[in-house]
């Protein structure tokens, strides 16, 4: 079993839709992430919540709607999505943020979203 | 602002050759730096890191020394497997905006023949 899980691994969704991104971490970690990839592009640090609260929110659209009801759980509320937010999300998680952590975020394996 | 640049690939190498994959970075302080690997179909994990100047980290092989003259965190390998294909990301952690987050580069994709 993976540290670090998400579901759905692969989501198409039109512009219309509501649709959600499920994240649990079985790693007793405090710090979740979320992070957007996209092709030729860094990593995008979207959200970080510590122990549930919102530490982070790195101008992210408000289509983009995150939720972390304990720290083993994250939830990204998609909704209104565009063309160009098709991209593989990965959530993380850490013991603690960074530099308490030394930096080592454990990854999910992504769910790969595509809007239409 | 701060920032990591790496070497745009694919990088395609024969079995045993030698590797190298380009980092350098824009920061503000002394940053600490780090390799992650993201082998096809999973997640991102960490390879290895290196928290201060002439530092070297080291793992499976691949080796990266912390050079502050030349803000460089260069990839090595030795000789390289077909196992080692994988996306190669470079990163470090700043502190902005009284927070401290990890900041990645956009990735090098390497592909190793038999």
């Amino acid at each position: 079993e993976t540290g670090v899980t998400q579901t759905p691994r692969h989501l198409v969704m039109g512009m219309t839709n509501k649709k959600s991104l499920k994240c649990e971490q079985h790693l007793g970690h405090n710090a979740m992430y979320w992070y957007k990839q996209s092709a030729k592009k860094p990593l995008e640090l979207m959200f970080v919540y510590n122990f549930k609260e919102q530490t982070e929110n790195n101008s992210v659209p408000s289509r983009f709607s995150p939720e972390c009801p304990n720290s083993s759980h994250l939830f990204l509320h998609l909704h209104t999505l565009q063309p160009e937010d098709s991209a593989l999300y990965l959530c993380a998680s850490s013991q603690g943020l960074p530099p308490d952590n030394t930096g080592e975020l454990f990854f999910g394996e992504g769910s790969r979203l595509t809007v239409l | 602002g701060n920032s990591v640049t790496q070497m745009e690939g694919p990088v395609t190498l024969s079995e045993e050759a030698f590797l190298t994959i380009n980092c350098t970075y824009t920061a503000t302080g002394y940053p600490s730096l780090f390799w992650y690997v993201q082998y096809p179909g999973e997640g991102l994990q960490l390879l290895l890191k290196a928290t201060k100047a002439d530092d070297k980290g080291s793992n499976k092989g691949f080796e990266a020394t912390y050079r502050k003259e030349t803000t460089s965190f260069h990839l090595e390998k030795g000789s390289v497997q077909v196992s080692d294909s994988a996306v190669y990301f470079c990163a470090l952690i700043t502190f902005s905006g009284g927070y401290n987050k990890l900041i990645f580069g956009a990735g090098t994709r390497l592909a190793v023949h038999p």
